[in-house]
């Protein structure tokens, strides 16, 4: 069974304190794995799409990274307004469109 | 802009009543999903259609059905609400090799 795990499940911040947030999967063949945001009382907003192990996307002060087990997600530098729940989701080979979703972490940037 | 919009973002039903939960898309996509999310379950997939009158059902697809009779529209049926019902669901719509956008969600509690 594909399995999509996220860590940590709440993180605060400091304004300025970087870290990065983790997805772990297990799934029998990866096509894809996707990152969303995900703002209270909204839906969720996409944020990258990952292919391959080694792959890098980067938009603001976000950069997600993949390898053959896990992708992170690295905030350098967040503000407050980078607070939100981000979710990590896979697409697997033999399940058409399908997305599994991890649990999700919770951001908090405190200013 | 994908412009995916759900018809109430909150509703308040009763036990036993049928519901309606109604998903409009803007960009022509083929696809189309029904999720729930609820707190520490993550986001679940109920059904969803790749095309105008197909469906198929997700991981979670008891007590729940969908219509698909034009390719902008999708709908989310339940046949006789019950409170374990209760939550925040979600449509979302995706072109062929692109990501799953979202709408804002309906929170539906069923009393």
């Amino acid at each position: 069974e594909d399995q999509v795990t996220q860590s940590p499940e709440a993180l605060r911040l400091q304004e300025g304190e970087s870290s990065s947030l983790n997805c772990s999967y297990t799934v029998s063949g990866l096509r894809g794995l996707f990152w969303y945001r995900q703002d209270p009382g909204k839906g969720p907003e996409f944020l990258f799409t990952l292919y391959s192990a080694g792959e890098e996307k980067e938009k603001e002060r976000l950069k997600a990274t993949l390898t053959k087990k896990e992708s992170f997600l690295h905030i350098t530098a967040p503000k407050p307004e980078d607070s939100a729940t981000y979710l990590c989701a896979v697409q697997v080979n033999n399940a058409g469109n399908m997305l599994t979703f991890g649990g999700g972490t919770r951001l908090m940037v405190k200013p | 802009d994908v412009k995916v919009t759900q018809s109430s973002r909150y509703l308040v039903k009763r036990t036993g009543e049928k519901v309606f939960l109604e998903c409009v898309q803007d960009m022509d996509h083929e696809n189309m999903f029904w999720y729930r999310q609820d707190p520490g379950l993550g986001l679940r997939l109920i059904y969803f259609s790749y095309d105008v009158k197909m469906k198929e059902k997700g991981d979670i697809p008891e007590g729940y059905s969908v219509s698909r009779e034009k390719k902008e529209r999708f709908s989310l049926i339940l046949e006789s609400a019950s409170t374990n019902q209760t939550s925040m669901y979600l449509c979302a719509s995706k072109s062929f090799n692109q990501p799953q956008h979202f709408g804002d969600g309906t929170r539906l509690s069923i009393l």
